[in-house]
C-alpha cells in the first residue's frame, strides 16, 4: 500500500510571513494527525481529525495555526503568520482508527520547516 | 510528568554490540509502538505490541503490561542501526517519548 505522503519536505520562510503543508493519508484511514517535532524532543500533537471531523485541536495554537480535512481524505496545515519558534519538523500521520483502540500507526516523511 | 520515559537518551555503541532501549509509562494502554527516526525525519513503525515480545530480523520488543514497561533490543548492532528510536504508547491518545539516539560506530 502506498504510504502517508507529505509536501514539501523542506521549507524555509521569514518570520511573518505564511506556509502551508499537505497530506495525505494512507487510503481508507479515517484519523490523520498532525504532530510537531522540535530538534531533540518527541512529536507533539497538533491536531487530531476523525474523518472530516476534529477530535483533538487542545494543543493547536490557533492564533496562528489551522488545519482542515474538508473530504475526510486529504489534510493542509497552515501557519500565518509564522514565528521563529515554529521552526520544527511537521509530521502527518494516519491510521484505520482512533488512538485507544491497538491502533498501527504511519507516519509520513515530514516537512522541515526553518523560520528565519 | 511525561507519560512516556525513555532511557538512555543518547546511546553510542561498536558495531556488533548487543543494545537495549527501555520505555516505561503511566497511562493505560491497548499498544505500544516503536517507532525509528532516521535524521531525514521520517518515521517507520517497528513494532506494535500488546503483550509479550515480537522479534523481526536483529531486533526484538518485550513488553511488562504489569510493570508498564517495555524494552527495545538490537542484536548484533550496525551502524545503520542508528538512528533515533522512539517509543509511542496508544492510550486514549498516542503518547510519544523523547526519544533515544542511536549510534553504531564500525
Amino acid at each position: 500500500e502506498a504510504g502517508v505522503a507529505q509536501s514539501p519536505r523542506y521549507k524555509i520562510i521569514e518570520k511573518r510571513q505564511s506556509v502551508a503543508f499537505w497530506c495525505n493519508p494512507i487510503s481508507g484511514h479515517a484519523t490523520l494527525y498532525w504532530y510537531q517535532q522540535i530538534l531533540g524532543q518527541g512529536p507533539k500533537l497538533l491536531i487530531q481529525f476523525q474523518n472530516n471531523g476534529v477530535v483533538d485541536d487542545s494543543q493547536l495554537p490557533k492564533d496562528r495555526f489551522s488545519a482542515e480535512r474538508l473530504k475526510g481524505v486529504d489534510s493542509t496545515l497552515k501557519i500565518q503568520p509564522a514565528k521563529l519558534e515554529d521552526s520544527a519538523v511537521y509530521l502527518c500521520a494516519s491510521s484505520p482508527w482512533t488512538g485507544g483502540n491497538n491502533s498501527p500507526l504511519h507516519f509520513g516523511n515530514g516537512t522541515r520547516l526553518t523560520v528565519t | 510528568k511525561n507519560e512516556v520515559e525513555q532511557s538512555p537518551q543518547n546511546l553510542t555503541a561498536q558495531e556488533g554490540e548487543f543494545i537495549t532501549i527501555n520505555c516505561s509509562y503511566s497511562v493505560g494502554i491497548s499498544a505500544l509502538h516503536w517507532l525509528q527516526q532516521h535524521p531525514g525525519g521520517g518515521i517507520v513503525s517497528l513494532f506494535m505490541l500488546s503483550s509479550g515480545k515480537k522479534k523481526h530480523g536483529r531486533l526484538i520488543a518485550t513488553i511488562n503490561i504489569q510493570e508498564k514497561h517495555s524494552s527495545l533490543h538490537i542484536t548484533a548492532s550496525h551502524p545503520r542501526d542508528s538512528a533515533v528510536y522512539i517509543c509511542a504508547v496508544d492510550g486514549n491518545q498516542f503518547y510519544f517519548g523523547t526519544g533515544t539516539s542511536l549510534t553504531v560506530i564500525p
